[in-house]
């Protein structure tokens, strides 16, 4: 069964690092969004991506934060200069095209727990 | 989208039914009711949608009420490796997934 997967599993980094997050989405799957969880909160919604775009993203998603679809096979998450509080679970997720009001379910990948120092 | 109401937890015996409510009163006509559950930090797993009718999958069932205003997922045989924390979320298509605190099952032996 397809999947969304992720990598790496576990990143430690050290305050005000770069940091890139992988993520490969189900191969047929053209939305695709980035979301987290702080240890012991619910899970945020972060950002979504269609058609080489932006097309939401939440307040959390600041200057710090981008994402890019650099091939036909990865999306990335990108957090310009760490900070603690950015120490979180990143779940990456796909969806299928949303056609004339159907509703397709997200997939979620695993995550990558991302420590920040 | 609209906000959901879900107990914060819930036993259920091992081979039981678990009935996992949620309430939803104010969801609008193009909204669908979704049900994800995360076990442990694991990302959250897809378990099944709906729009006004009652569906069933390999996975469980959800019951709607005729007015939408809630719903029932059931777990017909709860195993322990159902023990999570499950999700109800309304969402219009396309929208993202707005996650709540949802309600943490646990099965019981």
């Amino acid at each position: 069964e397809p999947e969304v997967t992720q990598t790496p599993s576990h990143q430690v980094t050290q305050m005000g690092q770069e940091v890139i997050l992988r993520c490969v989405p189900i191969s047929n799957h053209l939305y695709f969004y980035w979301y987290r969880q702080i240890l012991g909160q619910k899970v945020e919604f972060l950002v979504s991506f269609y058609n080489n775009e932006i097309s939401e993203k939440s307040e959390i998603f600041d200057d710090q934060f981008s994402v890019e679809r650099p091939d036909g096979s990865n999306f990335t998450l990108k957090i310009r200069s760490t900070k603690l509080e950015d120490s979180a679970m990143y779940f990456c997720a796909s969806s299928d095209v949303v056609w004339r009001g159907s509703s397709y379910e997200q997939y979620f990948g695993p995550g990558t727990r991302l420590t920040v120092t | 989208d609209a906000k959901t109401t879900q107990p914060p937890s819930m036993d259920c015996a091992e081979g039981r039914a678990a009935n996992l409510p949620c309430n939803h009163s104010t969801i609008s006509g193009n909204e669908y009711v979704y049900w994800y559950r995360q076990i442990h930090s694991q990302g959250p797993q897809y378990i099944i949608h709906g729009l006004k009718n009652n569906e069933t999958n390999e996975m469980a069932s959800l019951i709607i009420t005729e007015d939408r205003k809630s719903s029932t997922l059931i777990l017909p045989h709860a195993t322990l490796r159902d023990t999570a924390v499950y999700y109800c979320i309304v969402r219009v298509a396309g929208n993202d997934m707005r996650f709540g605190a949802g309600t943490r099952l646990t099965v019981k032996p």
